[in-house]
Order: C-alpha cells, then sequence, then structure tokens
C-alpha cells in the first residue's frame, strides 16, 4: 500500500539549534515528495518538494529537505530553528497507478515541531 | 492563504441536519479538492475536481456530497448521513491537476463541530 509515515508526533528544539522533521515513504516508482506546513487555525502551506535531480531540496522559510532512496525517507531539516517555525508539518507523496503519478496526495499525521526560545 | 476563502470559519450542526462549506478561489485554478482533517490522523481526500461539472470520489466520500458548477467554486455538502462530521475540513486548488510536481494552495479551513 502507498504511505506516508512520519514517526514522531512533536519534535522540540531549541532556538538557534539544527532541526530534523522525519519523513518515510512509500509508492512504487520515482516519488514527487512534498512538505507542508500549517499554523494554527489555518490552511497548509508549501513548503518544498521533491521531483528529480539533486537529493537536497531548498524550500521556503531557510528549510530543506534530503530525498534518501535507499532509506525512502525525505527529511526536512532548518540548520537553525526559530521560534517562529513552531507548527505542524506534514509531508505527502503525490500516489500513483498503473498511468504514472495521480492528482492526489497521501499526508502523513503530520509533526508538531516546538522551538522553545 | 493564496486566494481561496472557505466560509465559514465555525459551523455548528444539529442531529439530522445537512449543512454546507463554502469554498471559492480567484487563482484561476482548474483543480479543487475537500480534505478532512481530524488529529492524529493527516489529511484524507473527500472529493475532489478537475474540471467543471466533473468531481470524483476520496478516500471518504460516503456521507458528503459536492458540486462544481463554476469554476470558481467548489461547496461541500456535510450530510445527515455522516455519522461523525467532527473535524477541520480544508478546500484546496491547484492549478491543473495534471502535472506531477504541482502544489496546492490551501484555504483557512472550517471547524465543523456537532450539536
Amino acid at each position: 500500500a502507498q504511505s506516508v509515515a512520519q514517526p514522531e508526533d512533536q519534535v522540540n528544539v531549541a532556538e538557534g539549534n539544527p532541526l530534523t522533521v522525519k519523513c518515510t515513504y512509500s509508492v512504487s516508482g520515482n516519488p514527487y515528495l512534498f512538505w507542508y506546513v500549517q499554523y494554527p487555525n489555518r490552511g497548509l502551506q508549501f513548503l518544498l518538494k521533491y521531483i528529480t535531480g539533486d537529493n537536497l531540496v531548498k524550500g521556503s522559510y531557510g528549510f530543506e529537505a534530503e530525498f534518501n532512496k535507499s532509506q525512502t525517507s525525505f527529511h526536512l531539516k532548518k540548520p537553525s530553528a526559530l521560534v517562529s517555525d513552531s507548527a505542524l508539518y506534514f509531508c505527502a507523496v503525490r500516489a500513483m497507478n498503473y498511468g504514472g503519478a495521480t492528482n492526489k496526495l497521501i499526508f502523513g499525521t503530520g509533526t508538531l515541531l516546538a522551538v522553545q526560545p | 492563504d493564496g486566494g481561496i476563502t472557505q466560509s465559514p470559519k465555525y459551523l455548528f450542526r444539529k442531529e439530522g441536519q445537512n449543512v454546507t462549506l463554502s469554498c471559492e478561489q480567484n487563482l484561476n485554478h482548474d483543480a479543487m479538492y475537500w480534505y478532512r482533517q481530524d488529529p492524529g490522523q493527516g489529511l484524507r481526500l473527500i472529493y475532489y475536481s478537475q474540471i467543471v461539472n466533473d468531481f470524483q470520489k476520496g478516500d471518504i466520500a460516503e456521507g458528503y456530497s459536492v458540486s462544481r458548477e463554476k469554476k470558481e467554486s467548489f461547496p461541500l455538502t456535510v450530510t445527515s448521513a455522516q455519522k461523525n462530521p467532527t473535524a477541520f475540513y480544508l478546500c484546496a486548488s491547484s492549478p491543473g491537476g495534471w502535472t506531477r510536481d504541482e502544489k496546492l494552495f490551501f484555504g483557512s479551513g472550517t471547524q465543523l463541530s456537532v450539536l
């Protein structure tokens, strides 16, 4: 079955420290991967995507993500966390069928990032 | 939130009542989506529409209905058949729905609760 796993419900990090939010996926073929962020009582905002090319993808607000095909992972990273980064982060993968990529996104359950001052 | 307006922000439903959530976009996007968000479950797709007058069921369509009479509007009706409607509902759109690297643009959501 196609799926996305975010193994941590919450990640705590001190401001100024590096952060990592983990994501692993399971789809057939080449994956199309996304990260979204959700602030309280708001919709999701796109952060970055991996389609093909360099395994390190840079996105909005200083975030980046590393695609690792052998480990089927797409971890979100930032070198120096800010208190304002505190939010709910969702990893997503585009579902595939026999015809290739579909227009359906499969979302993980989300990871709450808490950055302490 | 990227030109997508959801209303109302909060909605309460009585037993046996149908309620309709509004979603309007001014992005000229062809594709629109409805997701349901429950704590600890991520987002689940209810319905999506790739073009006017056409829509498809998602993973959890039972108890819901939609229409797509205009490009900019994709209302969701939560019917009395939906026995557990309390959730945060998110509407989204994308330019065409066909390209693999398209990102979604989300509205601010509607919190639906049962009285």
